[in-house]
């Protein structure tokens, strides 16, 4: 069985702080995607990574996938309150039509 | 808008009753995906369909079943309920045609099912 774990699960920061949130898997995918899903709503794609190694940088967002395609990360510099929300990774299963989801972070930033 | 569409957005029933949820994947997507999420908790994927087939399961309970009709909408039954049962229950659409390639997922805003 596959599983994605995240943490930290809960993060409260400042407005202006930098943070980074783990996804950590003893799996291989062969590709790891983020979401962030606010209230109400269904999880949105913030971006895929493939390649072992890979780096992907989004506005303040930055994104990397371990060597080994088992884990990711992403940090985020100088948090706005905006950025509130779950953020999730998941991980698509080699030769599967499966994507797993983590556990999600819940990222409170406050003003 | 992510152009998946589901059906009700909201569900109170008792236990034991059996519910059906709709899902109307965006125009032209094949693939349709079924996810639960409790509270505060991430997504357990439940269920795949590429174009009327079964492609992939996860853990999917016995008394929960699920179909994609040639139109392509999916439904999602769910059976006997019980008060676990109770969670958020989102539908993707991915237009990956047939290969292991995911792609992105487009979320409806899900069904919230109580049950009492």
């Amino acid at each position: 069985t596959q599983l994605l774990e995240q943490s930290p699960q809960f993060l409260s920061i400042q407005e202006g702080e930098n943070l980074t949130v783990y996804c950590n898997s003893s799996s291989v995918f062969s590709s790891l995607q983020w979401y962030r899903q606010e209230p109400g709503e269904g999880p949105v794609l913030l971006v895929t990574v493939v390649t072992g190694g890979e780096v992907k940088k989004l506005k303040r967002l930055t994104f990397q996938f371990g060597d080994a395609r088992k884990d990711s990360s992403l940090h985020i510099t100088a948090a706005q309150p905006g950025d509130t929300g779950l953020y999730l990774c998941a991980g698509e299963v080699i030769s599967s039509y499966k994507l797993i989801f983590g556990s999600g972070t819940r990222l409170l930033v406050r003003p | 808008d992510s152009g998946v569409t589901q059906t009700p957005k909201h569900l109170i029933t008792a236990t034991g009753q059996r519910v059906t949820l709709r899902c109307s994947p965006r125009s032209g997507d094949l693939s349709v995906y079924w996810y639960q999420q409790s509270l505060d908790q991430g997504l357990q994927f439940l269920i795949q369909y590429y174009n009327g087939e079964e492609r992939a399961k996860g853990n999917i309970l016995e008394r929960f079943s699920a179909q994609q009709f040639p139109d392509l909408h999916s439904e999602l039954n769910l059976s006997s309920l019980e008060l676990g049962d109770s969670a958020l229950y989102f539908c993707a659409s991915s237009a990956a045609l047939g290969t292991a390639n995911t792609g992105e997922l487009f979320f409806g805003e899900g069904s919230r099912l109580t049950v009492l």
